[in-house]
């Protein structure tokens, strides 16, 4: 299976600033990668698919990046709902598989 | 948008089973790919299997097979996962969600399901 590692592990960022939050998988994806939010006591929620496009209703702060191995989400103008924990998924080669999560708070 | 809607908590012994059903709406059943993903205590989803209702049989991830069954009722929309012989370490939440293939992202999620396996 495709091993897919996000880092930072936890990362804190101040209201209004950026974010940018990294994955990395074990081979090449081309652009078969997602990303998800998820908050406490929820299931996640697609942000991102196609590594760029962003699905139905997700705000413009959020964008993806990267291609190959290597992708990144950037969350610009960061406010206090974005507190969450955030997945990247390859779809690429079966089984689809995700990263660990990169843990967002927001002080 | 497909809806998605599991059955309730269960907690089971070790080496039973358990059924959780999904059901859908709001999208078209027989060509919608509809997963289980379970996801233990702080870690990410894992893909446990996928189906296309009346289109493809069900697939399932290595680390499953033999022991979950995925099922569909056509005539009430609705997706089931069959696990057996469950162990403590089965126990997380189990979540259905609908996508456009087998493989692709996950566009709508159900409201998750946890099970406990406890003695």
């Amino acid at each position: 299976d495709i091993i897919m590692t996000q880092s930072p592990g936890t990362l804190s960022v101040s209201p209004g600033a950026r974010a940018t939050l990294s994955c990395r998988a074990s081979q090449s994806l081309r652009n078969n990668l997602a990303w998800y939010q998820q908050k406490p006591g929820q299931a996640p929620r697609l942000l991102i698919y196609g590594a760029f496009t962003r699905a139905p209703g997700i705000p413009a702060r959020f964008s993806g990046s990267g291609s190959g191995a290597q992708f990144t989400l950037t969350i610009s103008s960061l406010q206090s709902e974005d507190s969450a924990v955030y997945y990247c998924q390859q779809y690429n080669i079966w089984p689809g598989t995700f990263g660990q999560g990169t843990k967002l708070e927001i002080k | 948008q497909v809806q998605l809607v599991q059955s309730g908590a269960e907690v089971k012994k070790p080496g039973s089973s358990v059924r959780v059903s999904c059901k859908t709406s709001g999208g078209s059943f027989t060509t919608e790919a509809i997963g289980w993903l379970r996801q233990a205590p702080g870690q990410g989803p894992e893909l446990m299997g996928i189906v296309i209702p009346t289109f493809a049989p069900p697939k399932y991830t290595q680390r499953f097979q033999g022991r979950v069954t995925i099922t569909t009722d056509v005539s009430t929309t609705t997706v089931y996962m069959d696990l057996i012989g469950l162990r403590s370490e089965d126990t997380a939440l189990y979540y259905c969600a609908s996508s456009v293939g087998r493989l692709a992202s996950f566009d709508s999620w159900g409201q998750g399901t946890l099970v406990t396996v406890s003695s």
